[in-house]
């Protein structure tokens, strides 16, 4: 299994541009979320899915849109890039509902770093 | 959802056993104790979870006293490759309540 992979690893903006934040696992989890992390920060959650067609909002979901149409994919979009969205961003996965809900093993990416100008 | 408090940061000499205690005093009676370890450059790797007393893997070992409004990450003999952010993270199993992520431990292993 390749786990959760991410795709690009790096990327650069400019304000303004649109993007999307490509996330794939092969685990077939049911959960699956996006994560920013700022320098010196914890990780703080932006959206978040409970399987195939439900996604819902975390705690920072301005700027943001997900959809899930499958259970192994979940892209993050950057509708208009602002500087303050430069960050690096992880996706994780894990069983979630059909076990033991989020407490079980989250699974996380590499993460992409994104710089916007 | 239970808030935890950690200690910014810890300093420790390689083969030291180190103990990293996280405080919830508001803990319900659903929520479960997970401690996730992240490296330089890359995503949070589960270390261990527990609900009471103790759990031991072939990682750490977590304390968890009979209040559950603490807890503490053991981790035995550390090397500098131990060199990471650990998160203290409270959380009710069987349910989609999101993981909340606090700042974290910052671990520093010396030789």
């Amino acid at each position: 299994n390749a786990g959760v992979t991410q795709t690009p690893k790096f990327q650069v903006l400019k304000t303004g541009q649109s993007m999307t934040l490509q996330c794939a696992q092969d685990m077939n989890h049911e959960y699956m979320s996006w994560y920013r992390q700022d320098p010196g920060m914890g990780l703080r959650l932006i959206h978040y899915s409970v399987g195939a067609g439900i996604t819902d909002q975390g705690e920072v979901p301005n700027g943001y849109n997900v959809s899930r149409s499958t259970t192994e994919d979940f892209p993050l979009r950057l509708l208009s890039a602002a500087p303050s969205q430069t960050s690096v961003y992880f996706c994780a996965s894990s069983y979630g509902t059909e076990r033991t809900g989020t407490q079980e093993t989250q699974y996380f990416g590499p993460g992409t770093r994104l710089l916007v100008l | 959802l239970a808030k935890t408090t950690q200690p910014i940061s810890m300093d420790s000499y390689e083969g030291q056993e180190v103990n990293i205690t996280c405080s919830h005093n508001n803990i319900a009676t659903n929520d479960y104790i997970t401690w996730y370890q992240q490296f330089p450059s890359q995503g949070p790797r589960f270390i261990i979870q527990g609900y009471k007393t103790k759990v031991t893997n072939e990682v750490a070992s977590l304390f968890i006293p009979a209040d559950r409004k603490s807890s503490t990450l053991s981790l035995p003999r550390v090397s500098l490759s131990d060199t990471a952010v650990y998160y203290c993270l409270v959380g009710e199993r069987g349910r989609d309540t999101p993981l909340v992520f606090g700042k974290g431990t910052r671990l520093s292993v010396i030789a």
